[in-house]
């Protein structure tokens, strides 16, 4: 069953706006990722936060993980249209065996 | 370059008649996973391997069975596909899990097939 939810759904910017998505889990986790989906392929990793790390970065993208609220964000500074995309977090339920378990994604549209 | 290849990109079966999706990957990586995205839903693991051990997802259909021959190929057996099957299939790989003494890092995904049942 699915992890967790992203929050919003859908999320609508033009060019240079910071994008902001959340995400919610419910279990106790190792890590939490980040991926990008652009339309009708796969998955790209972007970003890997750990349990015990409560910020990162890479390049223009910014996560935050509060385990206490059992809640991340990533932030994606200055959008270009290419970042339009779907965008995915995704735990490993507290498992060691390298399974993850996704959330329903948030669409971002980048207008030029 | 290093890359998890799925083909074919695009599949049609009909209701009912079984259908193999492949995978083969060029990363040398011990583990694979199957993964189905239905249009708009999040990605829902079926099943993965590490090596040659196989671990089912709970609630993974008994229709879909998985066959991994060697490090570098994997197949999603659908045996009696059903218009709910209609999906992408998504084929990743990663490197030794936390359990076998690993890093779990991240997952490579390829491209998808994009299973349409008629």
């Amino acid at each position: 069953s699915q992890q967790g939810e992203e929050d919003p759904q859908a999320l609508s910017i033009q060019e240079g706006e910071n994008a902001t998505m959340n995400c919610s889990y419910k279990t106790s986790i190792n890590n939490l990722q980040w991926y990008r989906q652009n339309s009708g392929r796969g998955l790209v990793h972007l970003i890997l936060i750990r349990s015990n790390e409560r910020e990162k970065h890479s390049g223009r993208l910014r996560v935050t993980l509060d385990t206490s609220k059992k809640s991340s964000s990533l932030l994606i500074t200055a959008s270009r249209a290419a970042d339009t995309a779907s965008y995915f977090c995704a735990t490993d339920r507290g498992s060691t065996l390298g399974r993850l378990y996704f959330g329903r994604g948030t669409q971002l549209t980048v207008w030029p | 370059d290093a890359m998890v290849i799925q083909n074919p990109r695009y599949q049609v079966t009909q209701f009912g008649k079984p259908v193999t999706l492949s995978c083969s990957q060029t990363l040398n990586h011990n583990v694979m996973y199957w993964y189905q995205q239905k249009s708009s839903q999040a990605p829902k693991l079926l099943f993965h391997y590490y090596d040659k051990d196989f671990n089912n997802e709970a609630d993974t259909p008994d229709n879909f069975q998985s066959r991994r021959p060697n490090t570098s190929f994997c197949f999603l057996d659908i045996r009696s596909p059903g218009l709910g099957d209609a999906a992408m299939y998504l084929c990743a790989t990663s490197r030794e899990p936390l359990s076998y003494g690993g890093d779990p890092g991240e997952q490579f995904f390829g491209p998808g097939t994009r299973l349409t049942v008629l």
